[in-house]
């Protein structure tokens, strides 16, 4: 069964940093794309970047409005892959969820971890 | 970047009736358009990709149609467990780009 969980959001000042996780279990981790998308409260999905599988490089590739202040990575000996979100402003402050990418569609999500940015 | 325009952000239906949702891309995104559902407190949940291609499990009263710039996710028969957010995706190109969602309600 494919699992993807994740952790690490909280409550952090704007300009503060922090690190989210994403364990995954059930499939090979190396085989694939891995994605993260976040939804504010109330708001739309927003896609925030990628890092690709080792096919590929383990490359990643991110969206405008995080470019420069999120970097996504990826630790294959444990299946886990990693958003590191530093210089947060209020405009952060949402759900964020891993997705599993096939490249058509994200079939897997996690359940989300919410980040809360406020002073 | 290629914007989905999800024409209704929400409308109410009925138990039984035919729900059609539109999505409208910038440019031609050849097929390559998922769509998602998604209930409050839950992650979205990937019900069609390919534009038509149902993923198992999803009922068949859901179904995908569309080409070029235009796409629709049609349900026959709404059934309360439908009543949630729709959002289309494109994934055409990078970065991949959601619409602004659809809400369904119960009149």
């Amino acid at each position: 069964e494919v699992k993807l969980v994740e952790s690490g959001g909280g409550l952090v000042q704007p300009g503060g940093s922090l690190r989210l996780s994403c364990a995954t279990s059930g499939f090979t981790f190396t085989d694939y794309y891995m994605s993260w998308v976040r939804q504010p409260p109330g708001k739309a999905l927003e896609w925030l970047g990628f890092i690709r599988n080792k096919a590929n490089g383990y490359t990643t590739e991110y969206s405008a409005s995080v470019k420069g202040r999120f970097t996504i990575s990826r630790d294959n000996s444990q299946s886990i892959l990693y958003l590191q979100m530093n210089t947060l402003r209020a405009e952060d402050s949402a759900t964020y969820y891993c997705a599993r990418d096939r490249g058509r569609g994200f079939a897997y999500w996690g359940q989300g971890t919410l980040v809360t940015v406020s002073a | 970047d290629i914007q989905m325009t999800q024409s209704s952000s929400s409308f109410s239906v009925s138990l039984g009736d035919r729900v059609t949702i539109t999505c409208k891309a910038s440019e031609d995104i050849y097929n390559r358009l998922a769509w998602y559902q998604q209930k409050p407190g839950n992650a979205p949940r990937l019900l069609i990709s390919g534009a038509t291609s149902l993923e198992t499990g999803v009922p068949s009263r859901f179904s995908g149609s569309g080409s070029g710039k235009d796409y629709t996710l049609s349900i026959t028969s709404l059934q309360t467990e439908d009543v949630a957010t729709y959002y289309c995706q494109q994934y055409w190109s990078t970065p991949c780009t959601f619409g602004g969602g659809t809400k369904l309600e119960i009149k």
